[in-house]
């Protein structure tokens, strides 16, 4: 199993407060995702690394900010969460400089967010 | 336009029969991959199967084969002698871009019950 951990696995905030939600790997990977996973939408990707300091938007990014000072360390943040940003979040990662393979991406197990 | 498209919500089966959840894609790219992954009701996501674009082959892992039409941009996955264990979320995934291609594109998935 790819060593990916999420931190919590499960929060419960209040409309307006900051959250911050961790993504930790031991694999030296480059490239680390951030998901949401809503019901009838599947994954949508928030933003992505492809390496330190290094960072883009996906499709769905208002409201969330991202950062990564270590490979192994990518922080997903929700500056004053919402409810509409209740939902799970995976994390991701892959390593593109792998020789040969189909360059998959390894899930985190996946945080549990609710926004009340 | 959806780069993903899975137009099964729900699927059932009897057990040991086989199944074919589908998926077609949009892409202007001449290099992508395809993918398949499992959610069972624990939350994980496990990668299940690849299909490069340059593949002449149809990929296979054990009880799963990808059905590639290239011509039809579908990328069908095909469950043989289906087991209780199968009952799951299926996603499918695009990347455009051989190796280097940075986002993924997820489906909204397919609920499959298998059936004793």
């Amino acid at each position: 199993d790819a060593g990916i951990t999420q931190s919590p696995r499960h929060k419960v905030t209040e409309t307006g407060t900051p959250v911050t939600l961790r993504c930790h790997q031991t694999e030296n990977h480059r490239y680390m995702y951030w998901y949401r996973q809503d019901p009838g939408h599947g994954l949508r990707l928030i933003h992505y690394s492809y390496g330190v300091k290094d960072t883009d938007k996906g499709e769905v990014s208002d409201g969330y900010s991202v950062s990564r000072s270590k490979t192994e360390d990518f922080l997903l943040t929700l500056e004053s969460a919402t409810s509409s940003q209740t939902s799970v979040y995976f994390c991701a990662i892959r390593n593109p400089e792998a020789i040969g393979g189909s360059h998959e991406q390894y899930f985190g197990p996946g945080t549990r967010l609710t926004v009340t | 336009a959806q780069k993903i498209t899975q137009t099964q919500p729900g699927m059932f089966v009897q057990e040991k029969e086989a199944v074919t959840l589908d998926c077609t894609y949009d892409t202007s790219d001449q290099s992508y991959g395809l993918f398949w992954y499992k959610q069972p009701s624990s939350g994980e996501m496990i990668f299940l199967i690849y299909q490069g674009s340059y593949d002449e082959q149809n990929a296979t892992e054990g009880r799963y084969s990808l059905n590639f039409q290239k011509a039809r941009k579908s990328a069908n996955l095909v469950i043989s002698a289906s087991q209780l264990g199968d009952s799951a979320m299926y996603f499918c995934a695009m990347r455009e871009g051989r190796y280097t291609g940075n986002q993924f594109y997820f489906g909204t998935g397919t609920s499959l019950t298998v059936i004793p």
